[in-house]
């Protein structure tokens, strides 16, 4: 079965700090793609990065970077010098390489609060 | 606005009711999604609808609920007979194409928050 486990129910910070949140999957499969959705106190998606089982190579995106370890089935990502504005829920989730590839299996979330 | 519009945004029912919620995806899409979300828990994938033709279905659908996307264009998914375990928010997502092509973007509603009492 496919699983997505994030560790961190919350975590606050003070702005400015580092945090890297967690995810670590389950698949029996070994082609997948692995995602990083944030959802604002608005409750609206959004899509910030997808990583298919192929390519562990790190990424960054200013100050937000993604750590895909497969040895490990791990996925983390770090946000650098945080700020309010990162505040929100930050889910991970893994989907199949073949069908719809929407069928998006979330994990229950990490709460970020970045405080002033 | 050309993102994924839900409506209602909330919708507060009486056991037993049945209620419907309507998505407008982002017009070049021809990938639309159903999602449920409780509180506190991350999204579960219902349904998915490639044009019209309603191709994946999760167990969690079950018969009381129905999906429809008639034209190709909006969807609906209703709710017969509502129970109090179906409270949550429901979101819609949109995509053009698998989420293997582009960036694998799935384009999320603010979804419609269901209250069944």
């Amino acid at each position: 079965a496919q699983k997505v486990t994030q560790a961190q129910t919350e975590i606050s910070v003070v702005e400015k700090e580092d945090v890297t949140l967690d995810c670590v999957y389950e698949t029996r499969d070994t082609t997948y793609y692995l995602f990083w959705y944030k959802q604002p106190p608005s409750g609206e998606l959004v899509f910030l990065i997808r990583r298919n089982s192929f390519d562990e190579q790190n990424e960054i995106s200013g100050r937000y970077s993604w750590n895909f370890q497969k040895s490990t089935s791990s996925f983390n990502f770090t946000i650098t010098a945080s700020q309010v504005v990162d505040s929100a829920v930050y889910f991970c989730a893994l989907s199949n390489y073949g069908g719809s590839q929407g069928n998006l299996i979330f994990g229950k979330g990490t709460k970020l609060s970045v405080k002033p | 606005d050309t993102g994924v519009s839900q409506d209602p945004r909330h919708k507060i029912t009486k056991r037993g009711q049945n209620v419907t919620f309507r998505c407008d995806p982002i017009s070049e899409h021809n990938r639309l999604y159903w999602y449920r979300q409780t509180l506190g828990q991350g999204p579960e994938f219902l349904t998915y609808f490639q044009n019209e033709a309603q191709l994946e279905k999760s167990r969690l659908l079950s018969d009381r609920f129905s999906a429809e996307r008639p034209k190709g264009s909006f969807s609906t998914l209703e709710i017969q007979r509502t129970e109090q375990g179906d409270s949550a928010m429901y979101l819609c997502a949109s995509s053009l194409g698998r989420t293997s092509a582009g960036t694998g973007e799935l384009f999320f509603g603010e979804g419609s928050r269901l209250t069944v009492l």
